[in-house]
């Protein structure tokens, strides 16, 4: 199964700074994914990170606020842009295991805690 | 995507077996059932996958009946190191998954 690292683990950042999370994944997979949870809810699904081209946003995520890179088969990064304290969350980064796909087994990080004052 | 339903919270005793049923009334014919466990602080961690009937591993059993409009995780003597969110979720088909999570069930174990 897939390792995937992620960094920073936390962060504390400033109301309109823009912070960068970089996720690595220790094999290739073919589908990567970001999330977000707030503190004791459920995860949300931001957006699929495409290998080679623009990510896939969900309902009530936008590109110019959390814009994504996904330049190979193992490396991802989501940027949480001109932050506010309601983007104080954790973001956890996820892959689909190669030949695994159809199935939606999914492996994850250990999360990304930010919190913005 | 199919919507699942499941329990907001459980408690158990140690030493008991738990059973968390997940209802997912319009899942689809290429959709799997998964469930996953989340500690604090930590992603979730997939603990078991089934199409139909029971599967088993080492951590836990998987009951889904014939019509798959439901499923039931079965954990076997619990112990307080299983206290975590476990989430049921439907797989979209189609080739390729986008998984969506429920609210999950949060698994208190009491000694």
């Amino acid at each position: 199964s897939a390792v995937i690292s992620q960094k920073p683990s936390r962060d504390i950042c400033q109301r309109g700074t823009s912070l960068t999370i970089q996720c690595q994944v220790d094999s290739q997979v073919t589908m990567m994914f970001w999330y977000r949870q707030q503190p004791g809810q459920s995860l949300t699904l931001i957006a699929t990170a495409n290998q080679g081209s623009e990510a896939t946003y969900e309902s009530g995520f936008v590109i110019d606020k959390f814009p994504i890179s996904r330049p190979n088969l193992t490396f991802s990064t989501l940027t949480v842009s001109n932050m506010s304290p309601e983007d104080s969350s954790i973001y956890l980064c996820s892959a689909l295991d190669r030949g695994r796909e159809y199935t939606g087994e999914l492996f994850f990080g250990e999360g990304s805690r930010l919190t913005v004052l | 995507l199919a919507k699942t339903t499941q329990p907001i919270s459980m408690d158990s005793y140690e030493g008991q077996e738990v059973n968390i049923t997940c209802s997912h009334n319009n899942i689809a014919t290429n959709d799997y059932i998964t469930w996953y466990q989340q500690f604090p602080s930590q992603g979730p961690r997939f603990i078991i996958q089934g199409y139909k009937t029971k599967v088993t591993n080492e951590v836990a059993s998987l009951f889904i009946p014939a019509d798959r409009k439901s499923s039931t995780l079965s954990l076997p003597r619990v112990s307080l190191s299983d206290t975590a969110v476990y989430y049921c979720l439907v797989g979209d088909s189609g080739g390729y998954q986008k998984v969506t999570f429920g609210t999950g069930t949060k698994l208190q174990v009491i000694p």
